[in-house]
C-alpha cells in the first residue's frame, strides 16, 4: 500500500524567510510518480511539479525548490524569501506507473506573517 | 485554454437526499477523476472515468457513483446523503492515455453540506 506523510502541520515563517515543507513516502513499486500541489484559501488544488522516480535531479523554479531523495524515501520543497501569497496549504502526493489515483498526505498549513 | 470547471460550487442538502456534481475537463482531456476532502480524512481518491468507462475505483461505499459522457464531462452522484458526506469534491482532469502517472488539474470544488 503506498502511503504520503507530512509530519509539519502547520508552519508559520515571517515574510522573506526560507521554509522547507518535509515529505515522506512509502510504495512497493519501482516506478512512481510524485506530486505537489498548492491548495490556497479558494480550494482549487494547484499544481506545482511532477517528478519520477528514476529522475533524482533536485529542481528549481524561480524561488521553488524540491530535493528528491530516494534513499530516504522523501521529497521536500522548500520555498526561498517567502512571500504572503505563499500561504495556503501544501499536499504532496504518489502516484503509481499507471492509472491516475493519487494518495495525498496530510497537507502542510503555511502561513506567511507580513 | 479553460480550466477544469464545477458545478455548482456550493450545495446545501439534507439527509436521505440524494445530489448529483458536474464537472468539465479540460478540452482535449479525457480522463476524469473524483476526489472527495474532508478535515478528518483529508483527500481520498473516489473514482476515474476514462473514455465513458470507470477506470480506478477507490474505497467508497455504493452510494458513491458516477459517470461519464462521449465529450468526456463527468458526473458524480451520492444517493442517501449522510452528515459525513458534508466535504469539498474536487473533480480533476488529464490526457488519460499514457501509461505513467499523468500530472491531474483540478478545478475549483463544489462544497457540500449535508444538514
Amino acid at each position: 500500500a503506498q502511503k504520503v506523510t507530512q509530519a509539519q502541520t502547520e508552519i508559520s515563517v515571517v515574510e522573506k524567510e526560507d521554509v522547507t515543507l518535509d515529505c515522506v513516502y512509502e510504495t512497493r513499486d519501482t516506478t512512481y510518480y510524485l506530486f505537489w500541489y498548492k491548495q490556497p484559501p479558494s480550494g482549487e488544488l494547484v499544481f506545482l511539479i511532477r517528478r519520477n522516480s528514476f529522475d533524482e535531479q533536485n529542481e528549481i523554479s524561480g524561488r521553488y525548490s524540491w530535493n528528491f531523495q530516494k534513499s530516504t524515501s522523501s521529497f521536500n520543497f522548500t520555498i526561498t524569501a517567502s512571500q504572503v501569497v505563499d500561504s495556503a496549504v501544501y499536499f504532496c502526493a504518489l502516484s503509481e506507473t499507471s492509472g491516475s489515483r493519487l494518495t495525498f498526505g496530510e497537507g502542510t498549513q503555511l502561513t506567511v506573517n507580513p | 485554454k479553460a480550466g477544469v470547471t464545477q458545478t455548482p460550487r456550493y450545495l446545501i442538502k439534507t439527509r436521505g437526499q440524494q445530489v448529483t456534481l458536474s464537472c468539465s475537463p479540460i478540452s482535449g482531456h479525457r480522463s476524469v477523476s473524483w476526489y472527495q476532502q474532508t478535515p478528518g480524512q483529508g483527500l481520498q481518491f473516489l473514482f476515474e472515468y476514462f473514455s465513458e468507462t470507470q477506470r480506478n475505483k477507490g474505497n467508497f461505499p455504493g452510494r458513491f457513483s458516477g459517470r461519464q459522457f462521449s465529450n468526456s464531462r463527468s458526473e458524480m452522484n451520492v444517493s442517501t446523503l449522510e452528515l459525513g458526506d458534508s466535504a469539498l469534491y474536487l473533480c480533476a482532469s488529464s490526457w488519460g492515455t499514457s501509461t505513467d502517472a499523468e500530472t491531474q488539474y483540478f478545478g475549483p470544488g463544489t462544497r457540500l453540506l449535508v444538514l
